[in-house]
């Protein structure tokens, strides 16, 4: 079941914040979230598990509500770079490396 | 450290031909995927091999995909015969341990006309 991601564009200001949603109707065991620049791979951001604590590293963090089966990605003071399509990708199981199961992305479009 | 590679990055066939792609993971990474991303949608896995070993190929058509992983380092992926809606950006990705970052490969675009 592809987990569905809100919303599905943003258009920003540099500076300023942004929070993307992904929501899952299975329950989740862990959730990735990858940013993918046009013409190029994704590139990981963080894993969120289930019974983890919330994560962050510079000004992009991420929560992880397993009751809700759902995460948000916080970008906070947003820079030219954070442009690009956000991913998350969502495992049901716990084994760890499984392959993922990605949604729809919202693009992020960061103007100076 | 080099990362995953893949080749060709680009393909153009005629339907019904027959198209290969390659892919070498990172050096030692064990867990080995094939993502296939159409246009504006998020990647979709199609396979996923532990060693040599495939561990999930549920959404791979196998009535026209193939893949392989020979000695559990690289990978070919195969269609044969290519359809239209196979056109796409198939990605290649591998992972060293569990709850680990995938490290994707740049890509092979596929169109197919």
């Amino acid at each position: 079941q592809q987990p569905v991601q809100s919303p599905q564009a943003v258009i920003l200001r540099e500076g300023e914040d942004a929070v993307i949603n992904c929501s899952s109707s299975k329950a989740l065991y862990s959730v990735h979230w990858y940013r993918q620049k046009h013409g190029e791979a994704p590139v990981f951001l963080m894993i969120l598990l289930k019974g983890g604590e919330q994560k962050g590293h510079d000004k992009i963090s991420a929560s992880f509500n397993e009751k809700k089966q759902q995460s948000s990605l916080y970008l906070t003071a947003s820079q030219l770079s954070y442009s690009g399509t956000y991913f998350c990708g969502t495992s049901p199981r716990g084994g760890g490396a499984d392959g993922l199961t990605f949604g729809k992305g919202t693009h992020l479009i960061i103007q100076p | 450290e080099a990362g995953v590679a893949q080749s060709p990055r680009y393909k153009i066939i005629e339907k019904r031909q027959s198209v290969a792609f390659w892919c070498n993971p990172i050096s030692g990474h064990a867990t080995l995927y094939w993502y296939q991303q159409i246009l504006g949608q998020g990647p979709k896995l199609l396979i996923q091999f532990q060693n040599n070993g495939v561990v999930d190929d549920s959404q791979l058509p196998k009535d026209r995909f193939s893949a392989e992983r020979l000695k559990g380092v690289d990978s070919t992926l195969k269609i044969q015969p290519a359809k239209l809606e196979d056109s796409a950006v198939y990605l290649c990705a591998s992972t060293l341990t569990t709850y680990n970052e995938q490290f994707f490969g740049p890509g092979t675009r596929l169109t197919v006309l």
